[in-house]
């Protein structure tokens, strides 16, 4: 089946420093993928969609000046983390839609940032 | 955005016993899909149901979709320890992401 994966798996970094994770597609195009966060215990919330050569689209409460998403090409997306806080300590994940068999998304296996 | 609950939001069983967990959502969908995720790991996706269809089964899995009712149930037959994880639903509405209820934590004791 197709493959995900996201760089890195997880990451400890300092407050106020930034964080890239990119998300790939390995075997198949993707004009648009999802970002995703999860906090303990919780379920997953979607941030924004990254649309391959144009802006991303965020969620109502999610700072697109915060989290910024960059989809260059039609198999990497990738979110950084602006000077993160503790508060943004979650496992992110990212899935992508298969432009051929457009009914099903495929999920990559999250990004734990532990923000100290 | 989440598109409905989850009920319950914890269940606990013996081996051998059936899990039930039904999902509610609130707008018309394509397709309803079941995942699985163990603690502080990744997805893995269990089945999907289209909105055309009302039963599906998968292995040990037996999945009902009411459109009617915005409702679906995911049935898990005859459980083992190593179903204990988290369950969701999660609604496709054709071409955005797919949205994701609150969940249910499944505890099997052996």
């Amino acid at each position: 089946g197709a493959v995900v994966s996201q760089h890195p798996s997880w990451v400890i970094c300092k407050s106020g420093t930034s964080v890239k994770i990119e998300c790939r597609s390995l075997d198949f195009q993707a004009t648009t993928m999802f970002w995703y966060r999860q906090f303990p215990k919780q379920s997953l919330m979607l941030m924004a969609t990254s649309n391959e050569g144009s802006k991303a689209t965020y969620e109502q409460g999610v700072e697109k000046d915060k989290f910024l998403i960059n989809h260059a090409s039609l198999t990497l997306s990738t979110l950084t983390v602006t000077s993160a806080h503790p508060e943004d300590s979650s496992f992110y994940i990212c899935s992508a839609r298969d432009m051929v068999r457009t009914d099903t998304q495929y999920f990559g296996p999250g990004t734990r940032l532990t923000v100290l | 955005s989440q598109q409905g609950e989850e009920d319950p939001q914890a269940l606990s069983i013996q081996e051998g016993e059936n899990a039930t967990m039904n999902c509610s959502y609130k707008t018309s969908i394509n397709n309803l899909q079941w995942y699985r995720q163990n603690s502080g790991r990744g997805l893995v996706h269990l089945i999907l149901i289209r909105s055309n269809e009302r039963e599906k089964h998968s292995g040990r899995l037996r999945v009902t979709l009411d459109t009617s009712k915005k409702s679906s149930s995911l049935l898990i037959t005859a459980s083992r320890a190593a179903d204990t994880a988290s369950y969701f639903c999660a609604t496709d509405q054709a071409g955005t992401a797919l949205i994701f209820g609150k969940g249910t934590t499944l505890s099997v004791s052996s």
